[in-house]
């Protein structure tokens, strides 16, 4: 299993400035990755994040507007440019152990508001 | 690619009473299939999965799921639910070619009533 927190836990954000949002996991992991829940909606994949390589976007995502990090095996970060208040949701880190259990474990998730 | 339907948004039940979640599913590819609870202001919290074997699987808190491939669902049930229960269930899959992510249902919302 993995334990993960995420900083910070909610944040309210004028329009047109940017969040840093920081996932730390309890563990080693491969396969991090990013998801936006708006509200009352489910979740969607924003990118996956594997150290060392660039992250991989899932379409309607770019790398301008969500900026990630991933400088070692349990730590990333996600960044929400130029905000609007389209971009209030729920954002979840969420790993995979790659262990065979096919798992994946979530954050608690940040909930950002744009004013 | 797979998708996942959950037919209910909502489903209000009053509490000891049976509940029965529905989820559907499409793939090209065999599946592994989860449920996941997320209480309010909360992560997703894993409640149960299907990898193989027994299509009748248990989870946590009481909850079970049957997997049916002809039909390609994955009904989460609950013999008596508990105000407790309250909260959103996501249903979701992911295929069995190395890398694929998790794809998720829209949500259905258990409201238990006391």
């Amino acid at each position: 299993s993995a334990v993960i927190s995420q900083k910070p836990s909610r944040d309210i954000c004028q329009r047109g400035t940017s969040l840093t949002i920081q996932c730390q996991v309890d563990s080693q992991v491969t396969m991090m990755f990013w998801y936006r829940q708006q509200p009352g909606q489910s979740l969607t994949l924003i990118a996956t994040a594997n150290q060392g390589s660039e992250a991989t976007y899932e379409s309607g995502f770019v790398i301008d507007k969500f900026p990630i990090s991933r400088p070692n095996l349990t730590f990333s970060t996600l960044t929400v440019s130029n905000l609007s208040p389209e971009d209030s949701s729920i954002y979840l880190c969420s790993v995979s152990t790659g262990t065979g259990d096919y798992e994946q474990y979530f954050g608690p998730g940040t909930r950002l508001t744009v004013t | 690619a797979q998708s996942v339907t959950q037919l209910d948004s909502q489903v209000p039940v009053f509490e000891e009473a049976p509940v029965e979640l529905r989820c559907n599913y499409s793939s090209s590819v065999s599946v592994y299939l989860f449920w996941y609870v997320q209480y309010p202001n909360q992560g997703l919290q894993l409640l149960l999965k299907y990898l193989s074997g027994s299509t009748l699987v248990k989870g946590i808190n009481g909850f079970e799921a049957e997997f049916n491939k002809s039909q390609t669902s994955f009904h989460l049930r609950k013999p008596s639910v508990h105000i407790s229960d309250t909260a959103e269930y996501f249903c979701a899959v992911r295929g069995h070619n190395a890398g694929n992510m998790l794809t998720f249902g829209g949500g259905t919302r258990l409201m238990v009533k006391p």
